[in-house]
Protein backbone atom coordinates (compact mmCIF):
# COMPACT_ATOMS: atom_id res chain seq x y z
CA UNK A 1 0.00 0.00 0.00
CA UNK A 2 0.70 3.44 -0.88
CA UNK A 3 2.38 5.63 2.33
CA UNK A 4 2.69 9.23 3.29
CA UNK A 5 4.90 10.75 5.12
CA UNK A 6 4.62 14.07 7.17
CA UNK A 7 8.02 14.15 9.36
CA UNK A 8 7.36 17.31 10.76
CA UNK A 9 4.59 17.15 13.49
CA UNK A 10 4.42 20.85 14.24
CA UNK A 11 5.87 23.86 12.38
CA UNK A 12 5.82 27.64 12.99
CA UNK A 13 5.97 30.87 10.81
CA UNK A 14 6.29 34.42 11.85
CA UNK A 15 3.52 36.28 9.71
CA UNK A 16 4.30 37.86 6.39
CA UNK A 17 7.19 34.67 6.46
CA UNK A 18 7.44 32.23 4.28
CA UNK A 19 7.10 28.40 5.27
CA UNK A 20 7.78 24.79 3.44
CA UNK A 21 5.69 22.33 4.78
CA UNK A 22 7.44 18.68 3.48
CA UNK A 23 5.53 15.60 2.31
CA UNK A 24 7.04 12.19 0.84
CA UNK A 25 5.26 9.61 -0.45
CA UNK A 26 6.03 5.88 -1.51
CA UNK A 27 4.36 4.39 -4.38
CA UNK A 28 5.10 2.02 -7.87
CA UNK A 29 3.03 3.62 -9.52
CA UNK A 30 4.14 6.26 -11.98
CA UNK A 31 0.58 8.33 -12.86
CA UNK A 32 -1.07 9.87 -9.61
CA UNK A 33 -2.21 12.72 -7.84
CA UNK A 34 -1.11 14.51 -4.85
CA UNK A 35 -2.91 16.80 -2.92
CA UNK A 36 -2.30 19.22 0.10
CA UNK A 37 -5.14 20.26 2.82
CA UNK A 38 -5.84 22.44 5.73
CA UNK A 39 -8.14 21.57 8.39
CA UNK A 40 -8.30 24.79 10.74
CA UNK A 41 -9.43 24.70 14.39
CA UNK A 42 -12.85 24.93 12.84
CA UNK A 43 -12.02 21.49 12.01
CA UNK A 44 -13.43 21.08 8.25
CA UNK A 45 -11.28 19.90 6.02
CA UNK A 46 -10.67 22.21 2.60
CA UNK A 47 -8.51 21.64 -0.32
CA UNK A 48 -5.30 24.25 -0.29
CA UNK A 49 -3.37 22.73 -3.75
CA UNK A 50 -3.61 19.68 -5.81
CA UNK A 51 -0.56 17.95 -8.24
CA UNK A 52 -0.89 15.47 -11.38
CA UNK A 53 2.47 13.35 -11.76
CA UNK A 54 2.82 13.85 -15.38
CA UNK A 55 2.51 17.59 -15.41
CA UNK A 56 6.00 18.99 -14.53
CA UNK A 57 5.22 22.32 -13.87
CA UNK A 58 4.66 22.96 -10.30
CA UNK A 59 1.32 24.01 -9.53
CA UNK A 60 0.52 27.40 -7.50
CA UNK A 61 -2.51 28.93 -6.26
CA UNK A 62 -2.29 32.62 -5.05
CA UNK A 63 0.67 32.50 -1.80
CA UNK A 64 0.51 28.37 -2.11
CA UNK A 65 2.61 26.81 -4.40
CA UNK A 66 4.07 23.03 -4.58
CA UNK A 67 7.74 21.71 -5.07
CA UNK A 68 6.97 18.15 -7.31
CA UNK A 69 10.19 16.21 -7.15
CA UNK A 70 8.90 12.96 -9.07
CA UNK A 71 11.99 10.97 -8.63
CA UNK A 72 12.74 11.85 -4.88
CA UNK A 73 9.22 11.27 -4.45
CA UNK A 74 8.33 14.56 -2.56
CA UNK A 75 5.46 16.92 -2.60
CA UNK A 76 6.24 19.98 -0.49
CA UNK A 77 4.01 22.85 0.49
CA UNK A 78 5.38 26.62 0.38
CA UNK A 79 3.27 28.92 1.92
CA UNK A 80 4.35 32.68 1.36
CA UNK A 81 3.61 36.28 2.94
CA UNK A 82 1.75 33.56 5.69
CA UNK A 83 -1.53 35.22 7.53
CA UNK A 84 -2.87 34.27 10.94
CA UNK A 85 -5.70 32.61 8.90
CA UNK A 86 -3.03 30.12 7.46
CA UNK A 87 -2.53 28.69 11.27
CA UNK A 88 -4.34 25.25 10.75
CA UNK A 89 -3.51 21.30 10.61
CA UNK A 90 -2.13 20.77 6.92
CA UNK A 91 -2.60 16.85 5.15
CA UNK A 92 -0.17 15.85 2.23
CA UNK A 93 -2.26 13.34 0.10
CA UNK A 94 -1.63 10.59 -2.39
CA UNK A 95 -4.38 9.15 -4.86
CA UNK A 96 -3.76 6.80 -7.40
CA UNK A 97 -4.81 7.52 -11.45
CA UNK A 98 -6.39 4.16 -11.60
CA UNK A 99 -10.30 4.48 -11.15
CA UNK A 100 -11.12 4.08 -7.47
CA UNK A 101 -8.18 4.03 -5.56
CA UNK A 102 -8.99 5.72 -2.02
CA UNK A 103 -6.78 8.59 -0.66
CA UNK A 104 -4.30 7.84 1.63
CA UNK A 105 -3.17 10.56 3.81
CA UNK A 106 -0.03 11.79 5.89
CA UNK A 107 -0.38 12.44 9.82
CA UNK A 108 -0.55 16.52 9.39
CA UNK A 109 1.49 18.89 10.47
CA UNK A 110 0.48 21.44 12.57
CA UNK A 111 1.04 24.88 11.39
CA UNK A 112 1.17 27.95 13.60
CA UNK A 113 1.51 31.67 12.46
CA UNK A 114 3.19 33.96 15.35
CA UNK A 115 2.29 37.98 14.93
CA UNK B 1 -24.52 25.02 -2.97
CA UNK B 2 -25.02 23.18 0.53
CA UNK B 3 -21.66 21.48 1.30
CA UNK B 4 -21.36 18.10 2.77
CA UNK B 5 -23.60 17.93 6.10
CA UNK B 6 -22.87 15.09 8.28
CA UNK B 7 -25.30 14.56 11.62
CA UNK B 8 -25.15 14.19 14.51
CA UNK B 9 -21.97 16.84 15.35
CA UNK B 10 -21.60 14.93 18.83
CA UNK B 11 -22.33 11.75 19.94
CA UNK B 12 -21.87 9.88 23.30
CA UNK B 13 -21.65 6.56 23.79
CA UNK B 14 -20.60 3.45 25.92
CA UNK B 15 -19.21 0.50 25.28
CA UNK B 16 -21.32 -2.16 23.90
CA UNK B 17 -23.23 0.06 22.25
CA UNK B 18 -23.69 0.88 18.54
CA UNK B 19 -23.93 4.00 16.37
CA UNK B 20 -24.85 5.18 13.37
CA UNK B 21 -23.85 8.57 11.42
CA UNK B 22 -24.89 10.07 8.63
CA UNK B 23 -23.64 12.14 6.03
CA UNK B 24 -25.31 13.86 2.86
CA UNK B 25 -23.21 14.82 -0.02
CA UNK B 26 -22.64 17.80 -2.16
CA UNK B 27 -25.37 17.41 -4.63
CA UNK B 28 -24.50 15.99 -7.74
CA UNK B 29 -21.33 14.30 -5.93
CA UNK B 30 -21.99 10.11 -6.17
CA UNK B 31 -19.03 9.61 -4.34
CA UNK B 32 -18.85 9.17 -0.74
CA UNK B 33 -16.07 8.23 1.59
CA UNK B 34 -15.84 7.82 5.45
CA UNK B 35 -12.30 8.43 7.49
CA UNK B 36 -11.73 7.94 11.04
CA UNK B 37 -9.31 10.97 12.38
CA UNK B 38 -7.50 10.43 16.12
CA UNK B 39 -4.84 12.54 17.41
CA UNK B 40 -1.31 11.22 15.96
CA UNK B 41 -2.60 9.04 13.36
CA UNK B 42 -4.09 11.16 10.92
CA UNK B 43 -6.89 10.57 8.72
CA UNK B 44 -7.47 6.57 8.88
CA UNK B 45 -9.63 5.58 5.32
CA UNK B 46 -12.20 3.68 6.37
CA UNK B 47 -14.62 2.82 3.13
CA UNK B 48 -15.43 4.50 -0.14
CA UNK B 49 -19.25 4.18 -1.48
CA UNK B 50 -19.84 5.26 -5.20
CA UNK B 51 -23.32 4.19 -6.91
CA UNK B 52 -24.40 2.12 -4.08
CA UNK B 53 -21.49 0.24 -4.36
CA UNK B 54 -18.30 -0.01 -1.64
CA UNK B 55 -16.02 0.74 -3.79
CA UNK B 56 -12.97 0.75 -1.30
CA UNK B 57 -12.31 -0.70 1.88
CA UNK B 58 -9.85 0.27 4.81
CA UNK B 59 -8.51 -1.94 6.92
CA UNK B 60 -10.78 -1.80 9.88
CA UNK B 61 -12.83 -4.41 11.64
CA UNK B 62 -15.77 -5.62 10.71
CA UNK B 63 -17.59 -3.82 13.65
CA UNK B 64 -16.97 -0.90 10.83
CA UNK B 65 -19.51 -0.80 7.88
CA UNK B 66 -21.47 1.25 5.65
CA UNK B 67 -23.89 2.32 2.90
CA UNK B 68 -24.96 4.56 0.35
CA UNK B 69 -28.57 5.34 -0.70
CA UNK B 70 -30.10 6.26 -4.07
CA UNK B 71 -29.74 9.65 -3.44
CA UNK B 72 -26.11 9.38 -2.56
CA UNK B 73 -26.69 10.47 1.13
CA UNK B 74 -24.32 7.65 3.34
CA UNK B 75 -24.61 6.33 6.69
CA UNK B 76 -21.96 4.53 8.44
CA UNK B 77 -22.21 2.00 11.40
CA UNK B 78 -20.16 1.16 14.55
CA UNK B 79 -20.82 -2.10 16.32
CA UNK B 80 -20.12 -3.18 19.49
CA UNK B 81 -18.10 0.25 20.61
CA UNK B 82 -14.91 -0.19 22.31
CA UNK B 83 -13.39 2.81 23.86
CA UNK B 84 -10.64 2.97 21.00
CA UNK B 85 -13.51 4.31 18.48
CA UNK B 86 -13.48 7.47 19.79
CA UNK B 87 -12.67 9.80 17.49
CA UNK B 88 -13.64 12.38 14.85
CA UNK B 89 -15.11 10.93 11.71
CA UNK B 90 -15.20 12.54 8.54
CA UNK B 91 -17.36 12.32 5.43
CA UNK B 92 -16.29 13.43 2.05
CA UNK B 93 -17.40 13.61 -0.76
CA UNK B 94 -16.62 14.01 -4.54
CA UNK B 95 -18.37 14.16 -7.86
CA UNK B 96 -17.11 10.44 -8.78
CA UNK B 97 -14.83 7.80 -7.83
CA UNK B 98 -10.85 8.44 -8.44
CA UNK B 99 -8.84 10.37 -10.53
CA UNK B 100 -7.91 13.94 -9.36
CA UNK B 101 -11.37 14.82 -7.99
CA UNK B 102 -10.80 16.47 -4.62
CA UNK B 103 -13.07 15.59 -1.55
CA UNK B 104 -15.09 18.00 0.03
CA UNK B 105 -15.47 17.34 3.92
CA UNK B 106 -17.86 17.88 5.95
CA UNK B 107 -17.18 19.29 9.75
CA UNK B 108 -17.50 15.91 11.29
CA UNK B 109 -19.09 13.96 14.34
CA UNK B 110 -17.40 13.79 17.27
CA UNK B 111 -17.80 10.40 18.87
CA UNK B 112 -16.98 9.33 22.67
CA UNK B 113 -17.41 6.17 24.39
CA UNK B 114 -17.41 6.74 28.22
Amino acid sequence: AQTVTQSQPEMSVQEAETVTLSCTYDTSESDYYLFWYKQPPSRQMILVIRQEAYKQQNATENRFSVNFQKAAKSFSLKISDSQLGDAAMYFCAYRSANTGNQFYFGTGTSLTVIP
Amino acid sequence: KAGVTQTPRYLIKTRGQQVTLSCSPISGHRSVSWYQQTPGQGLQFLFEYFSETQRNKGNFPGRFSGRQFSNSRSEMNVSTLELGDSALYLCASSLVAGGNQPQHFGDGTRLSIL
